[in-house]
């Protein structure tokens, strides 16, 4: 059983371009939940994806975006990045559920400047 | 709206000692609460959960939380600490309705003293 892989998992872009940040999630899992991390903060919900289909959003700009895939792997999309968007941003794959839990991939460390 | 307040960004105890760590919660609705913990530059792993099947819940390494509904609490107690137990914890409570995800706390650092 593999678990939640993220990739990559630093990089640095600058002010107003564009990033695809990706995530696999564990083996048998339809539902993907992406989070960000600002530094000394608790993860914040950005969005979740189930089958294929966003069903539950976050306090985010619409510059924020996702697919999943057919294989329930997924991408965090984000356009015209702002320095605030500095942050370890986490993937979740889950079962779906209120109760179940969220298996969590390392993150992926995004530094604008 | 889910909500969750973790009292204390930093705990301080001695290797041996009894962990507290604190988190209450708000929800509208009958609430899913859990608690996670994070080591340097990784991400989150789930300690334990509780579902609303039994107040008291046990997890992994030790932990336990005991949710008190009278007082909106679930806090995470351990006997003894030990050194490895040195992390950053959250507290988080499933956002509830039609969308599953976890509104998180904002953390606390716990600090093992040798």
């Amino acid at each position: 059983e593999t678990g939640v892989t993220q990739s990559p998992t630093h990089l640095i872009k600058t002010r107003g371009q564009q990033v695809t940040l990706r995530c696999s999630s564990q083996s048998g899992h339809n539902t993907v939940s992406w989070y960000q991390q600002a530094l000394g903060q608790g993860p914040q919900f950005i969005f979740q994806y189930y089958r294929e289909e966003e069903n539950g959003r976050g306090n985010f700009p619409p510059r924020f975006s996702g697919l999943q895939f057919p294989n329930y792997s997924s991408e965090l999309n984000v356009n015209a990045l702002e320095l605030d968007d500095s942050a370890l941003y986490l993937c979740a794959s889950s079962l779906g559920g209120r109760n179940t839990e969220a298996f969590f991939g390392q993150g992926t460390r995004l530094t604008v400047v | 709206a889910q909500s969750v307040t973790q009292l204390g960004s930093h705990v301080s105890v001695s290797e041996g000692a009894l962990v507290l760590l604190r988190c209450n919660y708000s929800s509208s609705v009958p609430p899913y609460l859990f608690w996670y913990v994070q080591y340097p530059n990784q991400g989150l792993q789930l300690l334990l959960k509780y579902t609303s099947a039994a107040t008291l819940v046990k997890g992994i390494n030790g932990f336990e939380a005991e949710f008190k509904k009278s007082e909106t609490s679930f806090h995470l107690t351990k006997p003894s600490a030990h050194m490895s137990d040195a992390a950053e914890y959250f507290c988080a409570v499933s956002r509830g309705g039609g969308a599953d995800g976890l509104t998180f706390g904002k953390g606390t650092h716990l600090i093992i003293q040798p």
